[in-house]
């Protein structure tokens, strides 16, 4: 039962390096996104996905890049990382069905630091 | 836009005390009502969930009421543990525009022994 999985757990990156944070699931789900957490700002939509192939923007896209080929996968790239970005990073999914009864299935998160 | 309201903590108490944390939102739709709860270290977890008006959510010893008329949602349990140690988050789901679902800011809880 391994549901959302997330790596790496952790990660220290110099400004203006690059990196793609990975996201999986094997529940077939057809809603994958990606939050960031930072103190007392609660979660953030970064970005999100409805199906392979399709994707959106969230509350905060800028500096991030996302794409889904497959139904299990759900990748965030970094593209010049900044001090601002440091963060906790979740990815979550969900069934699309049923529309809004369904919650959400998170990942254990990316503990991300950007120096 | 849809948001959710909840109260700021952290919020302290003794074990085997009464816990309540108010949430309240505003919504486009008719959304569904979700409690998290993330334990230190690790991602969030679903509580509970109510899908529509008086419908009551419980799970664990918590409890939460859907009230449409008063658009809250408050979480409740009635004698806490040390375990119950967390940041519970509020949020709501409305069947379009993505299906996004939209989170309040969290309410620390501290439980002493």
């Amino acid at each position: 039962n391994a549901g959302v999985t997330q790596t790496p757990k952790f990660q220290v990156l110099k400004t203006g390096q690059s990196m793609t944070l990975q996201c999986a699931q094997d529940m077939n789900h057809e809603y994958m996104s990606w939050y960031r957490q930072d103190p007392g700002m609660g979660l953030r939509l970064i970005h999100y996905s409805v199906g392979a192939g399709i994707t959106d923007q969230g509350e905060v896209p800028n500096g991030y890049n996302v794409s889904r080929s497959t139904t299990e996968d759900f990748p965030l790239r970094l593209l010049s990382a900044a001090p601002s970005q440091t963060s906790v990073y979740f990815c979550a999914s969900s069934y699309l069905g049923q529309g809004a009864h369904y919650g959400y299935t998170f990942g254990s998160g990316t503990r991300l630091t950007v120096v | 836009g849809d948001s959710v309201t909840q109260m700021e903590g952290p919020v302290t108490l003794s074990e085997e005390a009464f816990l309540t944390i108010n949430c309240t939102y505003t919504a486009t739709g008719y959304p569904s009502l979700f409690w998290y709860v993330q334990y230190p270290g690790e991602g969030l977890q679903l509580l509970l969930k109510a899908t529509k008006a008086d419908d009551k959510g419980s799970n664990k010893g918590f409890e939460a009421t859907y009230r449409k008329e008063t658009t809250s949602f408050h979480l409740e349990k009635g004698s806490v543990q040390v375990s119950d140690s967390a940041v519970y988050f509020c949020a709501l789901r409305v069947g379009a525009a993505g299906n996004k679902l939209t989170f309040g800011g969290g309410t620390r809880v501290l439980v002493k022994p």
